[in-house]
């Protein structure tokens, strides 16, 4: 059964980077048409798509937020990863990574159980 | 691309049928059979309980069932319980490779 666990800084500066990374196990990041992807949820709050990239290469991402967001994989390693520029107090959430089983699809599952990210100086 | 439409709150009794609404447009939810929907314990990742308008993934009961018509999806939960009580999220494609998340209703079980 795959699992997912998110892991990277708890706390960012503003105007820094954010960088997370998901590791996957139980399943090989490279097997089917599985899109890997980010996910957030502000405080007490909705969530909010952040967008996805299959093992190959071709990646997808929010239109709000695409000229902050590369999302990357590292099959020799079974990780997928997350950085986010120029980050502000609006970027503090729960980040969460998940499967996209449907491939490109927007049908998430698993997830991983994600973590707190707050931008403060 | 704008937030699916959700009600921020429904409440129900025990044994209960209560249905949810997600209200999108003719470019997501009224175009893909590709309506999801995630439950949310406090403290806890959402958990896939429907996914393709109405195919429930292995192991979810099936008291919780999907629909569709035209912009707008429905999720209903059948013989309410209080475990039911959570946050719900729907969820559509909307082409172009990108996603849309409702912003939630929370489900109060009295």
């Amino acid at each position: 059964q795959v699992q997912l666990q998110e892991s990277g800084p708890g706390l960012v500066k503003p105007s820094q980077t954010l960088s997370l990374t998901c590791s996957v196990s139980g399943g090989s990041i490279s097997s089917a048409a599985y899109y890997w992807t980010w996910i957030r949820q502000y405080p007490g709050k909705g969530l909010e798509w952040i967008g996805y990239m299959f093992h190959s290469g071709s990646a997808y991402y929010n239109p709000s937020l695409k000229s902050r967001v590369t999302i990357s994989v590292d099959t020799s390693k079974n990780q997928f990863s997350l950085k986010l520029t120029s980050v502000t107090v609006a970027d503090t959430a729960v980040y969460y990574c998940a499967r996209d089983f449907g491939g490109n699809s927007g049908e998430f599952d698993p997830w991983g159980q994600g973590t707190l990210v707050t931008v403060s100086s | 691309q704008s937030a699916l439409t959700q009600p921020a709150s429904v409440s129900g009794s025990p044994g209960q049928s209560i249905t949810f609404s997600c209200t999108g447009t003719s470019s997501d939810v009224g175009t893909y059979d590709l309506v999801s929907w995630y439950q949310q314990h406090p403290g806890k990742a959402p958990r896939l309980i429907i996914y393709e308008v109405k195919k429930r993934p292995s192991g979810v009961s099936i008291r919780f069932s999907g629909s569709k018509s035209g912009n707008t999806a429905s999720l209903t939960i059948s013989g309410l319980q209080t475990e039911d009580e959570a946050d719900y999220y729907c969820c559509s494609y909307t082409g172009s490779s990108s996603v849309v998340f409702g912003g939630g209703t929370k489900l109060t079980v009295l």
